[in-house]
């Protein structure tokens, strides 16, 4: 059974402070990486999708890295808003292409202290 | 664009009774992924519609839970006769048909689930 796991399970910082969070995940027969960020009472909304050894992508403050042979992502929140406080899910997509799954990590819970 | 919807938004039921919830995917969207997500765990895949077929249902405790999509829309999931543990937020999710493992997929709010 493939394991992902995300570090650290939670974390409290303050506003303004800039952060970041590890998802690993096994490196053999990679597909692509996808970031969830999951707010209370919201439905959960993607962030990235990544597939590429190297990847960087970038939304707004929020930017994330992919190193497929050592099997890791970074996730990292520059200048934490208290609107950034959520749940960040990242998962693995398993299987092949066609008939494939996520597998979830159990999530990073950030809270953003004013 | 709607989003993904999903109804009722919670449920608290007595264990061996029966319950059932209900998604519509955002139109077109030819996926379709109801998950459990446990308290301090990751959601879980629990069936996997292509269109109004099963693509995967490998975690799916068949004894009791059941999912169908008619028509290759909306779909629902019964949990029948629910156990403590089915205590859960249960999420449906849906996604575009080509290249499934690069597309996002598309959360409805979820249905929070409490067995007594």
């Amino acid at each position: 059974i493939l394991n992902v796991e995300q570090s650290p399970q939670s974390l409290h910082v303050q506003e303004g402070d800039s952060t970041n969070f590890t998802c690993s995940f096994p490196s053999s027969n990679f597909y692509a990486l996808h970031w969830y960020r999951w707010e209370t009472a919201k439905s959960p909304e993607a962030l990235f999708v990544m597939t590429l050894n190297g990847d960087e992508k970038k939304k707004g403050r929020i930017s994330a890295t992919l190193n497929t042979k050592e099997g890791y992502s970074y996730l990292y929140i520059k200048g934490s808003q208290p609107e950034d406080s959520a749940t960040y899910l990242c998962a693995s997509w398993v299987g092949s292409s066609n008939t494939g799954k996520l597998i979830f990590g159990q999530g990073t819970t950030l809270q953003v202290k004013p | 664009e709607a989003g993904v919807a999903q109804s009722p938004r919670y449920k608290i039921i007595e264990k061996r009774q029966s319950v059932a919830f209900w998604c519509n995917p955002i139109s077109g969207h030819a996926t379709l992924y109801w998950y459990q997500q446990i308290l301090g765990q990751g959601p879980k895949l629990l069936i996997q519609f292509q269109n109004n077929g099963v693509v995967d249902d490998s975690q799916l405790p068949k004894d009791r839970f059941s999912a169908e999509r008619l028509k290759g829309v909306d779909s629902t999931l019964k949990i029948q006769p629910a156990k403590l543990e089915d205590s859960a937020v249960y999420l449906c999710a849906s996604s575009l048909d080509r290249l499934r493992l690069h597309n996002e997929q598309f959360f409805g709010p979820g249905t929070r689930l409490t067995v007594l």
